[in-house]
């Protein structure tokens, strides 16, 4: 949707190797979230941050983390890649209470 | 913690006929919100409909309608006169109000069929 871009929008990578993924938005959103989307399981929050510099844990944190110097930027790092981290990675941004989110496009990452 | 369930994970429809989606969630808050996004092959998350709890009116968007049941904690979606495009994975959302999370909590979602 506009105004919010993930990249990349597919990555393959090696267990053990670290991987970081971009969420960029144009709409300084103060909420941006990370969520994986996994058969059987929806879409599960892996962290959320709600200001630069200030994040959260959701249900699904271990394993990862991430960051926020810009209001625009939210990464999302896999320190070390295991094959459980498998999924389809979203990005969202969100700036009022009354509406839902925006989502990015998704990553689809594979760890082989 | 919140939680939304959606117990139908495959369901089928002809085209032009009329299918009910389900969805219960469990809350204690007398306020949120409530979300049917569709997700179509392409992946994109896209917005249905939305609900806010102190409404008693049941949102509608063209074709798509909910029926809300607070007291049951029921929010399921109606799509009437079916078409292709509506195939779809169909996710149910809840959203608190309590300021700070801003959290949308999905349920398991529900593969849509559209059978021309």
């Amino acid at each position: 949707d506009a105004g919010i871009t993930q990249s990349p929008r597919h990555k393959v990578t090696e267990t053990g190797t670290p991987v970081t993924l971009r969420c960029h938005q144009t709409e300084n959103h103060r909420y941006m979230y990370w969520y994986r989307q996994d058969p059987g399981h929806g879409l599960r929050l892996i962290h959320y941050s709600y200001g630069v510099k200030d994040t959260d844990k959701g249900e699904v944190s271990d394993g990862y983390s991430v960051s926020r110097s810009k209001t625009e930027d939210f990464l999302l790092t896999l320190e070390s890649a295991t094959s459980s981290q498998t999924s389809v990675y979203f990005c969202a941004i969100t700036g009022t209470e009354y509406y839902g989110y925006t989502f990015g496009s998704g990553t689809r990452l594979t760890v082989v | 913690a919140q939680t939304v369930t959606q117990s139908q994970p495959e369901m089928s429809v002809q085209e032009a006929e009329t299918v009910t989606l389900s969805c219960t969630y469990d809350t204690s808050e007398s306020d949120y919100y409530l979300f049917w996004y569709k997700q179509p092959p392409s992946r994109q998350m896209i917005l249905v409909i939305r609900q806010e709890a102190y409404k008693q009116q049941n949102a509608t968007e063209n074709r798509f309608s909910v029926n809300f049941q607070k007291a049951a904690k029921s929010f399921s979606l109606k799509i009437s006169d079916s078409q292709l495009g509506d195939a779809a994975m169909y996710f149910c959302a809840y959203k608190t109000l309590i300021q700070g999370a801003q959290k949308l909590v999905f349920g398991q979602g529900t593969r849509l069929t559209i059978n021309p």
